[in-house]
């Protein structure tokens, strides 16, 4: 069966400093991979996806930046974390079946920024 | 995608059914409904999805009307683990193609 790890499940970083968040998923392969932020009390946003290896598309633009290395590795990143990049951030992923795409969310991250 | 409108919370008693109405008049033809849940400080879990037919797993069962305008999340017999907020979502299912969670519905199983 499939498992999606994101680590680490909780963060605190001070402002300016970098980040790398990692998620990974086991049991399939060339999924697709999804990185959404939840502000607290708020509904999801997606930040950024990728079909493949190396292919990346932001919905956002803003500080972060998301990289694709391996077929079932996503990471999340930024150079200068801001007050507002706090937030609960998930990774997901999905694989096609005909014409369905159900999408399927790991632990999270709780990242606070002070 | 099309718009979901449902009740802000509900209350179950412990062994009873859970019963989540879910209102989208505007679904299209080819949109999905899906069903997701989010138990605090967790990520969100997929609970059941379908397009005309009512469905059926493990975890609940998805009743939607002929008309396709509403729709039913039943989970047979709630248990206090199934606090959560529950998501109703209508989406086209395309890559890349992100959900969007409006405020869901918090339901409360109490003993």
């Amino acid at each position: 069966s499939q498992t999606i790890h994101q680590w680490p499940a909780t963060l605190v970083q001070p402002v300016g400093s970098p980040l790398s968040l990692e998620c990974t998923v086991e049991g399939t392969s060339n999924p697709n991979l999804y990185w959404y932020r939840q502000a607290a009390g708020r509904g999801l946003q997606l930040l950024f996806y990728s079909v493949g290896i190396g292919q990346i598309s932001s919905e956002v633009p803003q500080n972060l930046s998301a990289s694709r290395p391996q077929d079932r590795q996503f990471i999340l990143s930024s150079k200068k974390l801001l007050l507002s990049d706090s937030g609960f951030y998930l990774c997901a992923w999905s694989v096609a079946s005909g014409d369905v795409d159900t999408q399927y969310f790991g632990p999270g991250t709780r990242l606070t920024v002070l | 995608d099309a718009k979901t409108t449902q009740p802000t919370s509900m209350d179950c008693a412990e062994g009873r059914a859970a019963n989540l109405p879910c209102n989208h008049s505007t679904i299209s033809g080819n949109e999905y409904v899906y069903w997701y849940r989010q138990i605090h400080s967790q990520g969100p879990q997929y609970i059941i999805h379908g397009l005309k037919n009512n469905e059926t797993n493990e975890m609940a069962s998805l009743i939607i009307t002929e008309d396709r305008k509403s729709s039913t999340l039943i989970l047979p017999h709630a248990t206090l683990r199934d606090t959560a907020v529950y998501y109703c979502i209508v989406r086209v299912m395309e890559y890349g193609n992100k959900l969007v969670f409006g405020a869901g519905t918090i339901l409360r199983v109490k003993s």
